[in-house]
């Protein structure tokens, strides 16, 4: 089956700057990569997904970068701000079987 | 929007008592999930369920069941709760579209066994 790995575990940045958070696949068959947000008491929300026959896709200030030889795809954050700070999760399904990684724990600071 | 809703929010329970956790969804969907999440773990698939009364074990279907008698509502047991199922659990429901599966998840239930 599908496992996920994600990197790093927990990442603190400045107010206004970037955050990457990397993520790598196993199962070459997964189409569908979304990335979740959980916020402190709350469940996950999904705040942006890409399919693999996509290789970028971008909403306001946040990004995904999806690269199918490697495995592996990306979050990117720019211009920080600490209503960013939360918990995110990317995943990789094919239907509706969705495998998680261990999430990263991100915090801006004013 | 859909609406995934878990009866409790937090429960303390003591070894060896049955637990049940409630989660209720108002979209019609077809696909429920019940998830365990812990710390540096992420979330982990205990059972789906694609239809009533139709279950699946996920990863970690030991020591849980489910019961799907309704459409909208997916409980998850616990027979004979241990301290190793002290958790938060998380329910979610399955918008499929075109390309895209979201969940939404339930703000969750989180369990304490004592």
């Amino acid at each position: 089956g599908e496992n996920v790995e994600q990197h790093p575990s927990t990442l603190s940045v400045q107010e206004g700057d970037s955050a990457v958070i990397k993520c790598t696949y196993s199962d070459s068959a997964s189409n569908y990569f979304p990335w979740y947000k959980q916020e402190l008491g709350k469940g996950p929300q999904l705040i942006i997904d890409i399919r693999s026959n996509v290789g970028e896709k971008k909403d306001q200030r946040i990004a995904v970068t999806l690269n199918k030889t490697a495995k592996h795809f990306s979050l990117h954050i720019t211009e920080t701000q600490p209503e960013d700070s939360a918990v995110y999760f990317c995943a990789g399904s094919l239907g509706h079987d969705m495998r998680f990684g261990a999430g990263t724990r991100l915090t801006v600071k004013p | 929007d859909v609406k995934v809703t878990q009866s409790s929010r937090y429960l303390v329970k003591r070894t060896g008592e049955k637990v049940f956790l409630e989660c209720v969804q108002d979209m019609d969907h077809e696909n429920m999930f019940w998830y365990r999440q812990d710390p540096g773990l992420g979330l982990r698939l205990i059972y789906f369920s694609y239809d009533v009364k139709m279950k699946e074990k996920g990863d970690i279907p030991e020591g849980y069941s489910v019961s799907r008698e309704k459409k909208e509502r997916f409980s998850l047991i616990l027979e004979s709760a241990s301290t190793n199922q002290t958790s938060m659990y998380l329910c979610a429901s399955l918008t499929q579209g075109a390309g895209a599966n979201v969940l939404t998840f339930g703000a969750g239930s989180r369990l304490t066994v004592l």
